[in-house]
C-alpha cells in the first residue's frame, strides 16, 4: 500500500544533542512537507520541497534543516539551536500540482527533549 | 492563501448530522476551500476541496455559498469515530504550502 512512514513514532534526546527524524514515501508525490504541532494548537510549516535536491524555509525554520537527495525521502534535523523542540512532528507530500486529493501525512514522531 | 475563521468547538448527537461552518471572506477567485481532520495524536486526513460547486464523496458533503465567502461541511451521519479537529483551509493548490489554524473541535456524544 501507498503512504508515508515516519520513524520513530517516539523520540527522546537530550539538550543539546541534534536528532533526525526519518520520512519517506513511495507515492511518487514530488513535493514535502514538515509541520510542527504543539498542544492544542495548528500545524506550523518548518520547511517544504517542491522538487529533488530543492527545498524553501516555512514560517519556522530557525533551528531545523532538511535535505531532499531522494524523491521519496525528506529528512527533518532538529539542531541544538532548536530552543524547544519538543513538540509533535508530522511530515506530509502532495502530488505538487494537482488539486486532487490534497496532503498525505504520516502518523507523526512526537519528540521529547529530557 | 486566504484567511479562514471557524469556531474553536462543536458537539453533536451520534447519528445526527455534524454541520462545521467556516468563513473565508477574502477568498480569491482561483482558492479552493479543502477540508481536513485530525483525529487525536494521528496525521491530518483529507475529507473533500471545492472551487464553487457544491461537492460530495464518502466521507461528506461540501457547500460552498454563491458568493464563496463560507462553506459547511455536513457529515451526514456523526459517529463517535468522527471526534476529530477539523480543519478548513482556502489555498490554491494542494501543491502549494497549505496553512493550518486551528480548527474546530468536533465532539461526537453518545
Amino acid at each position: 500500500d501507498g503512504g508515508i512512514t515516519q520513524s520513530p513514532k517516539y523520540l527522546f534526546r537530550k539538550e543539546g544533542q541534534n536528532v533526525t527524524l526519518s520520512c519517506e514515501q513511495n507515492l511518487n508525490h514530488d513535493a514535502m512537507y514538515w509541520y510542527r504541532q504543539d498542544p492544542g494548537q495548528g500545524l506550523r510549516l518548518i520547511y517544504y520541497s517542491q522538487i529533488v535536491n530543492d527545498f524553501q524555509k516555512g514560517d519556522i525554520a530557525e533551528g531545523y534543516s532538511v535535505s531532499r537527495e531522494k524523491k521519496e525521502s525528506f529528512p527533518l534535523t532538529v539542531t541544538s539551536a532548536q530552543k524547544n523542540p519538543t513538540a509533535f512532528y508530522l511530515c506530509a507530500s502532495s502530488t505538487g500540482v494537482s488539486r486532487n486529493y490534497g496532503y498525505t501525512f504520516g502518523s507523526g514522531t512526537r519528540l521529547t527533549v529530557v | 492563501d486566504a484567511k479562514t475563521t471557524q469556531p474553536p468547538s462543536m458537539d453533536c448527537a451520534e447519528g445526527r448530522a455534524a454541520n462545521l461552518p467556516c468563513n473565508h471572506s477574502t477568498i480569491s477567485g482561483n482558492e479552493y476551500v479543502y477540508w481536513y481532520r485530525q483525529i487525536h495524536s494521528q496525521g491530518p486526513q483529507y475529507i473533500i476541496h471545492g472551487l464553487k460547486n457544491n461537492e460530495t464523496n464518502e466521507m461528506a458533503s461540501l457547500i460552498i455559498t454563491e458568493d464563496r465567502k463560507s462553506s459547511t461541511l455536513i457529515l451526514p451521519h456523526a459517529t463517535l469515530r468522527d471526534t476529530a479537529v477539523y480543519y478548513c483551509i482556502a489555498d490554491i493548490t494542494s501543491g502549494s504550502r497549505l496553512t493550518f489554524g486551528e480548527g474546530t473541535q468536533l465532539t461526537v456524544n453518545p
